[in-house]
């Protein structure tokens, strides 16, 4: 499975500011996936980033608020803009396994960096 | 639309203990199924995984059965360890390339010894 690095691995943070995550993948993917997990959750799928292309964004998440950047085939960055306390939570980058047959569905995580608002 | 159900936690067992974690789903198609682990300050790990029905997904002592008529994928491990405690994850991606993972609520998992 591929090893995936998060930066940084926890900030503290004051509100109306913004915070870049980066993620580094050791091998070549097309997909990367970004996630948060607020407090005592499960985790919600933000966007999901492909090299290349904008990235695509689920229900209730917007580009403004959460841009991400995929400059090549192993980095990506998700900022979190204009933080407010409800924005304290985890946020995990995966990515997707690749077989010779294509998808299989299997997604591999960061180790998560956790952003704490005040 | 899809949603994965988990039973309520937290859950508390002595060591040796036989472990059940319950998981039901729903879904439009024939998704595949996952269980992760995120042991404290950690990410998420996949513990095992299935990908059609009566498969049974099996690491480090846990199993799971993909149970389409019940739609049922519940873990289970026959002696827990202290090193089990843990917050365990049930998921499906809902079909071939959706690339898109629904995660239940999650299951606090505290083995005392």
């Amino acid at each position: 499975s591929a090893v995936i690095s998060q930066k940084p691995s926890r900030d503290i943070c004051q509100r109306g500011t913004s915070l870049t995550i980066q993620c580094q993948v050791d091998s070549q993917v097309t997909m990367m996936f970004w996630y948060r997990q607020q407090p005592g959750q499960s985790l919600t799928l933000i966007a999901t980033a492909n090299q290349g292309s904008e990235a695509t964004y689920e229900s209730g998440f917007v580009i403004d608020k959460f841009p991400i950047s995929r400059p090549n085939l192993t980095f990506s960055t998700l900022t979190v803009s204009n933080m407010s306390p409800e924005d304290s939570s985890i946020y995990l980058c995966s990515v997707e396994e690749r077989s010779s047959g294509g998808s299989t569905d299997t997604q591999y995580f960061g180790p998560g960096t956790r952003l704490t608002v005040l | 639309g899809d949603s994965v159900t988990q039973m309520e936690g937290p859950v508390t067992l002595s060591e040796e203990a036989f472990l059940t974690i319950n998981c039901t789903y729903t879904a439009t198609g024939y998704p595949s199924l996952f269980w992760y682990v995120q042991y404290p300050g950690e990410g998420l790990q996949l513990l095992l995984k299935a990908t059609k029905a009566d498969d049974k997904g099996s690491n480090k002592g846990f199993e799971a059965t993909y149970r389409k008529e019940t739609t049922s994928f519940h873990l289970e491990k026959g002696s827990v360890q202290v090193s089990d405690s843990a917050v365990y994850f049930c998921a499906l991606s809902d079909r071939p390339g959706a690339q898109k993972l629904v995660f239940g609520q999650g299951t606090r998992l505290t083995i005392n010894p």
